[in-house]
């Protein structure tokens, strides 16, 4: 089965500032990478996804993450966050077969809470 | 294009009684997958529905069950509420069972139970 870890819960950075939220995964077979952004009150949005090829993907928002797959990561980062970007921000795995399809069960991590202070 | 939609918003039940959420798919989507977010918690997965039939199955116990129809709108079911049930109950679509490499997420339905 596998898991995500999401190693910061909060994360609070100044407007304009870089920003890493940082994932990691175990999974004994190869899968495929998300991030997500949750607003107070609203579902889920997706940010960006790994799926195959380059291993930097670039998401909404200005939003990119990396794949590591030596490291089993998938950090994501925003070179200047804005206000805006407050929000709860969620990594997730799902299977991926050897033929390039998935189950579709997303595993999450406990999520990461971006706090942008002006 | 119309997303994905959920009724209720918020719903207040008590402790034995049961409940049903519904969910509309987006448009040309045929498979549902529906999740339950704890408060401080990650989504966790409670099963999928892919045209009609279950398609997968997380470890909740058999009084969460649910029902996909023809136009693909999903039903979840919850019998015999427990205070752990609490939660923003999220119901997400995608375009096919076997290459849903994303899911489109609707606004959830909160429900409490007292």
């Amino acid at each position: 089965a596998q898991s995500v870890t999401q190693l910061d819960s909060q994360v609070p950075v100044f407007e304009e500032a870089p920003v890493e939220l940082r994932c990691n995964y175990s999974s004994s077979v190869s899968v495929y990478l998300f991030w997500y952004v949750q607003y107070p009150n609203q579902g889920l949005q997706l940010l960006l996804k790994y799926l195959s090829g380059s291993t930097l993907v670039k998401g909404i928002n200005g939003f990119e993450a990396e794949f590591n797959k030596s490291q089993t990561s998938f950090h994501l980062r925003k070179p200047s966050v804005h206000i805006s970007d407050t929000a709860e921000y969620f990594c997730a795995v799902t299977l991926a077969n050897a033929g390039g399809t998935s189950y579709g069960k997303l595993t999450f991590g406990q999520g990461t809470i971006l706090t942008v202070h002006p | 294009e119309t997303g994905v939609t959920q009724s209720p918003t918020h719903l207040i039940k008590t402790r034995g009684q049961q409940v049903t959420l519904r969910c509309s798919s987006q448009s040309g989507h045929n498979t549902v997958s529906w999740y339950q977010q704890a408060l401080g918690q990650g989504p966790q997965f409670i099963f999928q529905y892919y045209r009609e039939e279950e398609n997968g199955r997380g470890n909740f116990p058999p009084r969460f069950s649910g029902l996909q129809f023809p136009n693909y709108s999903s039903e979840l079911n919850v019998n015999a509420l427990e205070l752990d049930d609490s939660a923003l109950y999220l119901c997400a679509s995608s375009p096919s069972g076997r290459r849903n490499n994303e899911q489109f997420f609707g606004p959830g339905t909160r429900l409490t139970v007292l």
